[in-house]
């Protein structure tokens, strides 16, 4: 039974170029969760996503960030533009159902932005 | 507001040793889930424990036990004779809005 799977493990990309960012949640889940770890920092919340549907956006910046879940494939967190500072550790989870079930992550994608 | 304390930054203790690990947590919510997890150096993060607030037994786990105290808005994380390989950066959660803690890391020298 896969867990979450998440590629790119590492992507390099210059300044000003577009990050995709791919999450496959466990079998069975359809609530998949975005995370941002900064260097040397704790998880930020960034997007809750349902099937097709995007349920709480509140952590994810206004301009150039956009998550997707369609009905078939993996999960995309697209950072268009990016800026030295966007480099970090980007973590997704699933889960089961909301709320309380337990979140299991993924190995992570670090983005590094030269 | 909602929000999740980790007050020890950085805690380094010398295997065998116990040590606890602490949580604060604010919440308006009466219903309320916490969380623990790790991340070893490796950067994978792993599910340790989920405790409602309706359930304020303590929890025992092999060397890991939590103390939920909702009077005081804790829940606690000691890990008996420590090894090693606990050495990793520890977060606590409040799973209601995704809010985590600024984690704590924990360096257990042989």
């Amino acid at each position: 039974n896969a867990g979450v799977m998440q590629n790119p493990r590492h992507l390099v990309r210059r300044r000003g170029q577009e990050a995709r960012l791919r999450c496959s949640p466990m079998k069975g889940h359809s609530h998949v969760y975005w995370y941002r770890q900064l260097p040397e920092e704790g998880l930020k919340f960034m997007v809750y996503l349902q099937k097709e549907n995007i349920i709480d956006e509140s952590g994810m910046p206004k301009e150039r960030f956009s998550a997707e879940f369609p009905k078939e494939g993996p999960s995309i967190l697209r950072i268009q533009q990016v800026v030295r500072g966007d480099s970090a550790a980007y973590f997704c989870a699933s889960s089961l159902e909301e709320g309380a079930y337990e979140q299991y992550f993924g190995p992570g994608t670090r983005l590094t932005v030269t | 507001a909602q929000k999740v304390t980790q007050a020890q930054t950085e805690i380094s203790v010398v295997e065998k040793e116990d040590v606890t690990l602490d949580c604060v947590y604010e919440t308006r919510d009466t219903t309320y889930y916490l969380f623990w997890y790790k991340q070893p150096p490796s950067g994978e993060l792993v599910f340790l424990i989920r405790r409602n607030s309706f359930d304020e037994q303590n929890e025992i786990s092999g060397r890991y036990s939590w103390n939920f105290q909702k009077s005081t808005s804790s829940f606690n994380f000691t890990i008996t004779a420590s090894q090693v390989v606990d050495s990793a950066v520890y977060f606590c959660a409040l799973v209601n809005d995704m809010r985590f803690g600024a984690g704590t890391r924990l360096t257990v020298k042989p």
